[in-house]
């Protein structure tokens, strides 16, 4: 099974502070990344997305940043708040046929406050 | 719209029991998927439906596990007989087309515990 490798498992910041996850991919077929966020309790939610086209995409104060030759894209948190604090997933589809995600493992983000 | 609607939302039971866990995808959506989370594996995909026909069932563990969706406003995921191993939180997504870049809509989930 093609994976998605994400880090690190949790992490903690300070508010105002800056988040940063990680994600490498092996499949160099993926070519849709998109982010998740879940809340306790509740169904993971697209954050952001974005395809190999773009190096990065910015959507207020979440960026993703998008290196394929290094296959690895990462989620940047700017002035996290404690509302941010969730479960972030990465994950990674091809375009070929029926299209599905894989994801990586999840990060735990706590923002103190 | 009401979003994706599960059933039930908790669901306690005994070792050998049947477990029937039901899914309303968002009206007009043609794909719907099954995922199962646990702490130890993360998200995984169970199986994938589009328009009723299930796709990619790859990821369903073993012949205990059954899932159907016999019109496309419902699907079930079916354990027959459930282990404590099965304990994990089963979320029902669902799609406009199952396509490239298609989002996917979680429902709240369901959080099973087998005992």
């Amino acid at each position: 099974q093609q994976q998605v490798k994400q880090s690190p498992q949790s992490l903690i910041v300070q508010k105002g502070g800056i988040s940063i996850i990680n994600c490498a991919y092996e499949n160099t077929a993926f070519d849709y990344f998109p982010w998740y966020q879940q809340f306790p309790g509740k169904g993971p939610a697209l954050l952001i997305a974005i395809r190999p086209d773009v190096s990065e995409k910015k959507e207020g104060r979440f960026t993703i940043s998008f290196n394929k030759s290094a296959k690895q894209f990462s989620l940047h948190i700017m002035d996290s708040q404690p509302g941010d604090s969730a479960t972030y997933f990465c994950a990674a589809s091809s375009g070929s046929g029926y299209s599905t995600l894989t994801f990586g493992k999840g990060t735990m983000l706590l923002v103190s406050p | 719209d009401a979003g994706v609607i599960q059933s039930p939302r908790h669901e306690v039971t005994e070792m050998g029991q049947e477990v029937t866990l039901r899914c309303k995808p968002i009206s007009g959506h043609n794909s719907l998927f099954w995922y199962r989370q646990t702490m130890m594996r993360g998200l995984e995909l169970l199986i994938y439906f589009n328009n009723n026909v299930p796709i990619d069932d790859s990821g369903m563990p073993e012949d205990r596990f059954s899932a159907k969706m016999p019109n496309a406003s419902f699907s079930t995921l079916k354990i027959q007989p459930s282990e404590p191993r099965d304990s994990a939180v089963y979320f029902c997504a669902s799609s406009l087309g199952g396509s490239f870049g298609d989002t996917q809509y979680f429902g709240p989930g369901t959080r099973l515990t087998v005992l």
